[in-house]
This record gives C-alpha cells, sequence and structure tokens, in this order.
C-alpha cells in the first residue's frame, strides 16, 4: 500500500528565509504523481504544485519549488522568501495508476512564520 | 465560477441521527470524492467516483453512503450518525487524471454528540 510520510509536526520559521517542508513516500508502481497542498487557518485546502514521477525536471510555481529526489522516494515542498501568509498546515499527497483512486495524504506540516 | 459548493458548513447532530451533505460542481469533472479529516490524520478517502453512476469505496468507507446520479452532484449519507464520524469533511472532484490536482470544497464541520 502507497503512505506518504511527514516527518517535521511543526516548523518556526523567520520571515524572509527559504523553507524546505520534507515528503518521503513509499510505492512500487513506477507511475504516480505528487501534490503539495496548502490549508490555511481558514481551513480550505488550496492546490500549491505537482510532480510526476516521469518528469525529468523538479516543478517549479512561484515561489514554490519541488525537490523530487526519485531515488530517494523524496519531494520536499520549498518555499523561497517565505512570508507571513504562508503559515498554515501543508500536506503532501500522492496519486497512483490513472489517478483514479484518490490521493493519499500526509498528517501535514504546520508552519509558522514569524516577524 | 462557484467551483466545489459543499453545504452545510457546520452541522450537529445526535448519536443515530441521519443526514445528507451535499456537493456539486460546475466543473465538468468526471471525478468526484469525499474525505474526512481528523486531527493529527491528514486527510483520508471515503468514497469516490469516476463518473455518473459510478461509485466505489476509499479507504474509510463504513458508515457512509454515496450515489451520483449527475456528473455535477456527489451527496455523502450518514445513515446512523455515530460520535466517531465527527470531522470535517470536504469533497473534492477533478478531471481524473493522474496529473489533476483536486479541486476543493470549503469544508462542513460535523459534531456528533
Amino acid at each position: 500500500a502507497q503512505k506518504i510520510t511527514q516527518t517535521q509536526p511543526g516548523m518556526f520559521v523567520q520571515e524572509k528565509e527559504a523553507v524546505t517542508l520534507d515528503c518521503t513516500y513509499d510505492t512500487s508502481d513506477p507511475s504516480y504523481g505528487l501534490f503539495w497542498y496548502k490549508q490555511p487557518s481558514s481551513g480550505e485546502m488550496i492546490f500549491l504544485i505537482y510532480q510526476g514521477s516521469y518528469d525529468q525536471q523538479n516543478a517549479t510555481e512561484g515561489r514554490y519549488s519541488l525537490n523530487f529526489q526519485k531515488a530517494r522516494k523524496s519531494a520536499n515542498l520549498v518555499i523561497s522568501a517565505s512570508q507571513l501568509g504562508d503559515s498554515a498546515m501543508y500536506f503532501c499527497a500522492m496519486s497512483l495508476g490513472g489517478g483514479a483512486d484518490g490521493l493519499t495524504f500526509g498528517k501535514g506540516t504546520h508552519l509558522i512564520i514569524q516577524p | 465560477n462557484a467551483g466545489v459548493t459543499q453545504t452545510p458548513k457546520f452541522q450537529v447532530l445526535k448519536t443515530g441521527q441521519s443526514m445528507t451533505l451535499q456537493c456539486a460542481q460546475d466543473m465538468n469533472h468526471e471525478y468526484m470524492s469525499w474525505y474526512r479529516q481528523d486531527p493529527g490524520m491528514g486527510l483520508r478517502l471515503i468514497h469516490y467516483s469516476v463518473g455518473a453512476g459510478i461509485t466505489d469505496q476509499g479507504e474509510v468507507p463504513n458508515g457512509y453512503n454515496v450515489s451520483r446520479s449527475t456528473t455535477e452532484d456527489f451527496p455523502l449519507r450518514l445513515l446512523s450518525a455515530a460520535p466517531s464520524q465527527t470531522s470535517v469533511y470536504f469533497c473534492a472532484s477533478s478531471f481524473g487524471l493522474q496529473h489533476s490536482p483536486l479541486h476543493f470544497g470549503n469544508g462542513t464541520r460535523l459534531t456528533v454528540t
């Protein structure tokens, strides 16, 4: 069975610093997708970034990038120049096969940006 | 563009009561799903549907029923609520492809006393 592990329950980071949120995954399927979602205190789930298992380059979306290390089965989210509005829960998730079986989520990391 | 709309936002039930959480999307997505979020547990898949008339169980389906009569709607039914079903419920939809991100509703906070 697939599994997502986020080892940092909480993180405190100074504003404007870069942040790395860890995510490791476990699957024997060669075809999979990795997602990161942000959940602010208001509760909504916001899609940030996607990486496919066959993608050659690391995904980037504005200040977000995904450090994808396939051999290590890790998909860490990097947030550059953190802002106070980045304070939120962050979830790593994985989809398998055709994507119709839904996402498996990690337990999340609570990121707090300090001024 | 409304996206994924969930109702109600909050609900309190007594043990044994039944209710339906509503979910509608206007993005013509084939794939719809229900998740529950519990503290320290992340999100867990309850049921999903890959199209009208097709549903399947996720990781935690017990105590919940779903149906998909139209592409737009995917209601979640609690047949006999239990305190263990106290949670935040999210409906989500996508094009159902591996690279398609899920679009989430704003969630329903359910308390069962």
